[in-house]
């Protein structure tokens, strides 16, 4: 198994260009994960899915759009690329979180996006 | 969910145990306790989890206490590869969709 598989792995936009960002996994989770991560700082979550069709909002979701056609790929679009969105992009995913469950997530190495 | 409290940075010499401290005085009954770790430039890492017994496994022990307010992460026999930052999170299972809350987690720097 890959695991869960991100691409580019570094991009540098300029202001206002849009781009996505692609992620897929073939653990067939239906969980599926966005956050950010600021240069010294812990992560944020961006946007989550909980299967195919099934998308919600995170901490920080403005400006990023998000799309769960697939069981295996949740891609994380940006419209209008800012400054503020520079960041390494992380994607994760997991099994069903169940009550009481106990589900870890696994993680991707990133996308390191420069916005100049 | 609970918030948890880590120090912002710790040594270990290697081959030394490495003990990890987390405060989650606000921790409720269904919430269980995480740790992560992430090596530079790399995603994060699940390391362990448990709700009230201490746990093993073929990375690290966890021992959390009996009124569950806190917890240490033991990575045994410290080696230069467990040099990251360690996040200890606590997790609600049933209502919140599995989101991490990541904090600032704790520096681990293992010296030779």
């Amino acid at each position: 198994n890959a695991g869960v598989t991100q691409t580019p792995k570094f991009r540098i936009l300029k202001i206002g260009q849009s781009m996505t960002l692609q992620c897929t996994q073939d653990m067939n989770h239906n969980y599926m994960y966005w956050y950010r991560q600021d240069p010294g700082m812990g992560l944020k979550l961006i946007y989550y899915s909980v299967g195919a069709g099934i998308t919600d909002k995170g901490e920080v979701p403005n400006g990023y759009n998000v799309s769960r056609s697939t069981t295996e790929d949740f891609p994380l679009r940006l419209e209008l690329a800012a400054p503020s969105q520079t960041s390494v992009y992380f994607c994760a995913s997991s099994y069903s979180w169940v009550a009481g469950g106990n589900q870890p997530q696994h993680f991707g190495d990133g996308t390191r996006l420069s916005i100049l | 969910d609970a918030k948890t409290t880590q120090p912002t940075s710790m040594d270990c010499a290697e081959g030394r145990a490495a003990n990890l401290p987390c405060n989650h005085s606000t921790i409720s009954g269904n919430e269980y306790v995480y740790w992560y770790r992430q090596i530079h430039s790399q995603g994060p890492q699940y390391i362990i989890h448990g709700l009230k017994n201490n746990e093993t496994n073929e990375m690290a022990s966890l021992i959390i206490t009996e009124d569950r307010k806190s917890s240490t992460l033991i990575l045994p026999h410290a080696t230069l590869r467990d040099t990251a930052v360690y996040y200890c999170i606590v997790r609600v299972a049933a209502d919140s969709w599995g989101k991490l809350q990541f904090g600032a987690g704790t520096q681990v720097v293992v010296t030779p």
